[in-house]
């Protein structure tokens, strides 16, 4: 079975600055990893995924997030805020030839001007 | 080309009575999944179908709950006698599907409809 920890609830950064967000895993297999974000009102959206190639992953917007396998996390970075970076995230984890998606509890993100 | 779609977006019904949600997947997609996000419980799997059958039934949380996919598109999910704590978010998301394994690729949500149990 698979899982995922969010280290934090809620983190609130200047515009600007640097984000990260954290994220530990468990899972029985190789696991394919993902981050979605959720505006308000809106469907989720995969930010990025990994899936056994490389462990450094670029996604859209800007964040990347690295597969540290030693660590068991997928922590997801953004090198400079934008206001409109201010939405929730979710870590999601399965199992690789698994179609369920286990979410972490998920991290609101707010941006200070 | 269109995404995922569902309605109604936002629905309120009284406790005790049936409801029904639908989902549009995007045309082609062979997988679709429900989900249903709620406070304190999180993102939870509910079923997935993969055309018109619904290999795993396993994250339905009673037998007042109840799916079905028609024409391999559609989906509808029908929760009966509802209680309060069926109010949630409820998502819907479908994906490109292949080998028998399952395995998914990326799974495209739509935007969800808010249900609401007085």
């Amino acid at each position: 079975a698979q899982s995922v920890t969010q280290l934090d609830s809620h983190v609130s950064v200047s515009e600007g600055t640097p984000v990260l967000l954290r994220c530990n895993y468990s899972s029985s297999y190789s696991p394919s990893l993902f981050w979605y974000v959720q505006h308000p009102n809106k469907g989720l959206q995969l930010l990025l995924k990994y899936t056994s190639a490389a462990t450094l992953v670029k996604g859209i917007n800007g964040f990347e997030a690295e597969f540290k396998k030693s660590e068991t996390s997928f922590h997801l970075t953004k090198p400079s805020a934008h206001m409109s970076d201010a939405a929730e995230y979710f870590c999601v984890v399965s199992d690789r030839n698994d179609y369920k998606l286990s979410f972490g509890a998920g991290t609101t993100v707010t941006v200070r001007a | 080309g269109a995404g995922v779609s569902q309605s109604p977006s936002n629905k309120v019904t009284e406790k005790g009575k049936d409801v029904e949600l639908r989902c549009d997947p995007i045309s082609g997609h062979t997988a679709l999944y429900w989900y249903r996000q709620s406070l304190g419980q999180g993102l939870e799997f509910l079923i997935y179908f993969q055309g018109n059958s619904a290999p795993d039934k396993s994250g339905l949380p009673s037998d007042r709950f109840s799916a079905e996919r028609t024409g391999g598109s559609v989906s509808t999910l029908t929760i009966q006698r509802t209680q309060q704590e069926d109010s949630a978010v409820y998502l819907c998301a479908s994906s490109l599907v292949s080998g028998p394994s399952g395995s998914s690729g990326e799974q495209f949500f739509g935007p969800g409809t808010r249900l609401t149990v007085l």
